[in-house]
């Protein structure tokens, strides 16, 4: 099936820094859907991006989603600890249907 | 509030037994999905169903079984076929297919353990 990398597979940011966590696919995509879990949760629905070259933000997270919509990137701006947990990347498999496959995720640890 | 349930959030299997996972929405969501996660991993899709009496195979369903009788519940089945079992497991749902869908609701999973 479809696969997707992301990278990195673990970062560790010192709190109020910057970070960037990437998703990169071989293929084309259709879209592209980021998820956050928190430690001992569930993933919980963050963004679905569209278009070739999209920017949307969330407070202190920026998505994007490149021109050739094979990759995206989530920056989260003056990381605070509320932001510990793990990101999935999720795109569309070909299938017609399009069922959605998961990223192995960016598991994100803050120091206060 | 609309959403959905998991049960139980732990469950402890011996060897050679089935368990039921069970799992129900009142979102009126029309596709369930049931993942698989192992530690430090992704969600690996064990299978799903698009709408009530109908479900298909996702990458990793040797081992398990599923029914859709009604369009609320979604219950997993984790049989004695499958041989590594412990895991953490979660049920989510969505509009439609994933083309139309605005992300996946998940239920706060069940974490089964083989003893």
């Amino acid at each position: 099936g479809q696969q997707v990398m992301q990278i990195p597979q673990y970062q560790h940011v010192q709190e109020g820094e910057d970070f960037t966590t990437y998703c990169n696919s071989s293929t084309t995509l259709s879209n592209i859907q980021w998820y956050k879990q928190r430690p001992g949760g569930h993933p919980v629905f963050l963004i679905q991006l569209v278009k070739s070259g999209e920017v949307k933000k969330q407070k202190r997270l920026t998505f994007q989603f490149g021109e050739a919509k094979k990759n995206s990137s989530l920056h989260i701006t003056a990381t605070q600890t509320t932001d510990v947990g793990t990101y999935f990347c999720a795109v569309l498999t070909t299938d017609s249907w399009g069922k959605l496959q998961f990223g192995a995720g960016t598991q994100v640890v803050v120091t206060p | 509030d609309g959403g959905i349930t998991q049960s139980p959030k732990y469950l402890f299997r011996k060897e050679g037994q089935n368990v039921t996972l069970s799992c129900e929405q009142n979102l009126n969501h029309d596709a369930m999905y049931w993942y698989r996660q192992d530690p430090g991993q992704g969600l690996r899709l064990i299978y799903y169903s698009q709408i009530v009496n109908d479900f298909q195979k996702g990458d990793i369903a040797e081992g398990y079984s599923v029914s859709r009788e009604k369009k609320e519940s979604f219950p997993l089945t984790v049989t004695s076929a499958q041989k590594n079992p412990t895991a953490f497991y979660l049920c989510a749902s969505s509009i439609g297919g994933a083309r139309r869908s605005y992300g996946y609701t998940f239920g706060s999973g069940t974490r089964l353990t083989v003893v």
